[in-house]
């Protein structure tokens, strides 16, 4: 069976640093992979996703980068956080159309 | 824009009685799927239910079922025999652009179940 995994499960960082989250996904090859971000109270807004090894597509502007080494491995970056950047992050996989989630990091910058 | 309208920010329903959760969207597309999430207080998205638009025939899973209009774009959740581990956020998401389309989440339905 399939499984994803995220790590870290909670990061406090102050603003201006670096930030590198990571999702890794088991049990499948070639899936689609997605970052979200989930704001306090709010649904979830789509960052990132990716297709293949090097396909990144970006849905919002921001102060975040993904890659896609391997595989099965998805990482969302940042060069200096901001305090907007706080929230739930969020990675899921597909292969067609249902979307399966990961336990979520919850990232607050101070 | 393609919208996702959940109108009930919160609802509160008794153990064993059965609740309906409502979602209106707003597409253009005439053939995309439709799903419901449940995220619990530990935040863990779970995929409840799905709906293929091009079925006439409503999803059920177990005591999870929706009822879709199509033409009125309308694709309510409602839970029979509600359970205490039903409490949670409750998300509508379609997805259009087939499975290399994203979805677009509700801002979600807040659902306690009270003993």
């Amino acid at each position: 069976s399939q499984t994803i995994h995220q790590w870290p499960a909670t990061l406090v960082q102050p603003v201006g640093s670096p930030l590198s989250l990571e999702c890794t996904v088991e049990g499948t090859s070639n899936p689609n992979l997605y970052w979200y971000r989930q704001a306090a109270g709010r649904g979830l807004q789509l960052l990132f996703y990716s297709v293949g090894i090097g396909q990144i597509s970006s849905e919002v502007p921001q102060n975040l980068s993904a890659s896609r080494p391997q595989d099965r491995q998805f990482i969302l970056s940042s060069k200096k956080l901001l305090l907007s950047d706080s929230g739930f992050y969020l990675c899921a996989w597909s292969l067609a159309d249902e979307q399966y989630f990961g336990p979520g990091t919850r990232l607050t910058v101070t | 824009a393609q919208t996702v309208t959940q109108s009930q920010p919160e609802m509160s329903v008794q153990e064993a009685e059965t609740v309906t959760l409502s979602c209106t969207y707003d597409t253009s597309e005439s053939n995309y799927y439709l799903f419901w999430y449940k995220q619990p207080p530990s935040r863990q998205m779970i995929l409840v239910i799905r709906q293929e638009a091009y079925k006439q025939q409503n999803a059920t899973e177990n005591r999870f079922s929706v009822n879709f209009q199509k033409a009125a774009k309308s694709f309510s959740l409602k839970i029979s025999d509600s359970q205490l581990g039903d409490t949670a956020m409750y998300f509508c998401a379609p997805l259009y652009g087939g499975s290399q389309g994203n979805l677009i989440f509700g801002k979600g339905t807040k659902l306690s179940v009270k003993p």
